[in-house]
């Protein structure tokens, strides 16, 4: 089947501008995860989303940041005023959600690259 | 907060060599102990894990890790490499009850044929 999809591949953005990530999970899925990667940094944790739970946002970095889950599926994550330290590959990951065992199944990424 | 670190950031290799990935993680309680693995221009996907039973794990392509709770590391290793083993490597660790993951920085392992 499918597996988890991200849009857009590449994102090129200017300073203080707003983006939106978008990641559609495996279907059935209930958890969904954002994640940062940085070169040379491994995966930071964003936010997390399981069924119709409150999202735990204490991944994220700043109050410029917030992600939504429309319908239990599709996710965004937005960045408001980007800045440049927000250059990154953005994962998205999905998971059964049947516990903390769960295999969580990536993205492609988004690689944003903010000038 | 719980922290994983992995001792080596590149690791160069040549085919047939044993492979030994090192790390170790912070958090006390309960884990679950991850790797996974990022061929070049693919997918993260994972390669083993560890949630209970037998610490000694065994993933795809031939690798294996062992959970050692004493030491509070999760090893990965592999008898032989292939060139086709060259790869970023993450380890990853959950809370028990917890399902987001900390990961590791990455080793990028290089095999050389």
């Amino acid at each position: 089947g499918a597996g988890v999809s991200q849009s857009p591949s590449n994102k090129v953005t200017e300073k203080g501008k707003d983006v939106e990530l978008r990641c559609d999970p495996i279907s059935g899925h209930t958890a969904l995860y954002w994640y940062r990667q940085s070169l040379g940094q491994g995966l930071e944790f964003l936010i997390y989303f399981q069924g119709n739970s409150a999202p735990d946002k204490s991944g994220l970095p700043s109050d410029r940041f917030s992600a939504e889950r429309t319908g239990g599926s599709v996710s965004t994550l937005t960045i408001q005023r980007t800045q440049q330290e927000d250059s990154a590959v953005y994962l998205c990951a999905s998971s059964p959600g049947q516990g903390a065992s769960d295999t969580q199944y990536f993205g492609p990424g988004t690689r944003l690259t903010v000038l | 907060a719980q922290s994983v670190s992995q001792h080596n950031h590149h690791v160069i290799l040549s085919e047939a060599a044993s492979l030994e990935l090192g790390c170790n993680y912070s958090y006390g309680g309960t884990v679950n102990l991850f790797w996974y693995v990022q061929y070049p221009g693919q997918h993260l996907q994972l390669l083993l894990k560890y949630f209970s039973g037998d610490p000694l794990v065994k993933g795809i392509k031939g690798f294996e890790a062992e959970f050692i709770k004493s030491k509070f590391s999760f090893n990965l290793r592999k008898p032989s490499v292939q060139w086709s083993d060259t790869a970023e490597y993450f380890c990853a660790v959950g809370n028990s009850g917890y399902s987001t993951l900390t990961f590791g920085k990455g080793t990028m392992l290089l095999v050389s044929p």
